[in-house]
């Protein structure tokens, strides 16, 4: 299994909010290390969704955020729409092992 | 515009050998750090190697490290994993992914572009 812990699947009905948990341990989320986030299209390459735990890159609409609280991190959407129908992945560094962990991945449904 | 294209995958037996490449262009690729990132089919993705922009970093995931090596050529644009003793277990989609350093609480790094990915099969 995966070293950051994701629920494997959400869904929600158009213009609806959901959210994404990301939970990690002393080594990684809880060490201080920030967490990232990422989207990925059926067949496709993942594509950076949230940076330093918040931020989004340039073409991001603000309705998709993210927050970290000791070990976990979440990723939110507001406003559901069909075309959020993904797979979602976080992202941070864990110390004991030295390397970069992602989570199990979340497929979210847009019911 | 940051590009990133993925070659070299392909079927290969048990304990063969095989080697990627990752053609980057639309940035100045010597002033960055690269990763590969796989995906198993069906699976979610994990982290196989790191590499400094100038070579003199360089990190493995545990189940790699031993039989693959990366390396890039900075003079051609250019990043690669050298892949020995596959094992079924390495069938996946490899990704090169550019990797951005983020001075958080702790410096940590995060990607901010992907290639599509090339497949490798490992299968007698």
């Amino acid at each position: 299994q995966s070293v950051l812990t994701q629920p494997p699947s959400v869904s929600g009905a158009p213009g609806q909010r959901v959210t994404i948990s990301c939970t990690g341990s002393s080594s990684n989320i809880g060490a201080g290390y920030d967490v990232h986030w990422y989207q990925q299209l059926p067949g496709t390459a993942p594509k950076l969704l949230i940076y330093g735990n918040i931020n989004r890159p340039s073409g991001v609409p603000d309705r998709i955020s993210g927050s970290k609280s000791g070990t976990s991190a979440s990723l939110a959407i507001t406003g559901l729409q069909a075309e959020d129908e993904a797979n979602y992945y976080c992202q941070s560094y864990d110390s004991s092992l030295s390397g970069w962990v992602f989570g199990g991945g979340t497929k979210l449904t847009v019911l | 515009e940051v590009q990133l294209v993925e070659s070299g995958g392909g079927l290969v037996q048990p304990g063969g050998s095989l080697r990627l490449s990752c053609a980057a262009s639309g940035f100045t690729f010597s002033s960055y750090s690269m990763n590969w990132v796989r995906q198993a089919p069906g699976k979610g993705l994990e982290w196989v190697s790191y590499i400094s922009s100038s070579s003199s970093t360089i990190y493995y995931a545990d189940s790699v490290k031993g039989r693959f090596t990366i390396s890039r050529d900075n003079a051609k644009n250019s990043l690669y994993l050298q892949m020995n003793s596959l094992r079924a277990e390495d069938t996946a989609v490899y990704y090169c992914a550019r990797t951005i350093l983020w001075f958080g609480e702790l410096l940590s790094y995060y990607f901010d572009y992907w290639g599509q990915g090339t497949l490798v099969t490992v299968s007698s």
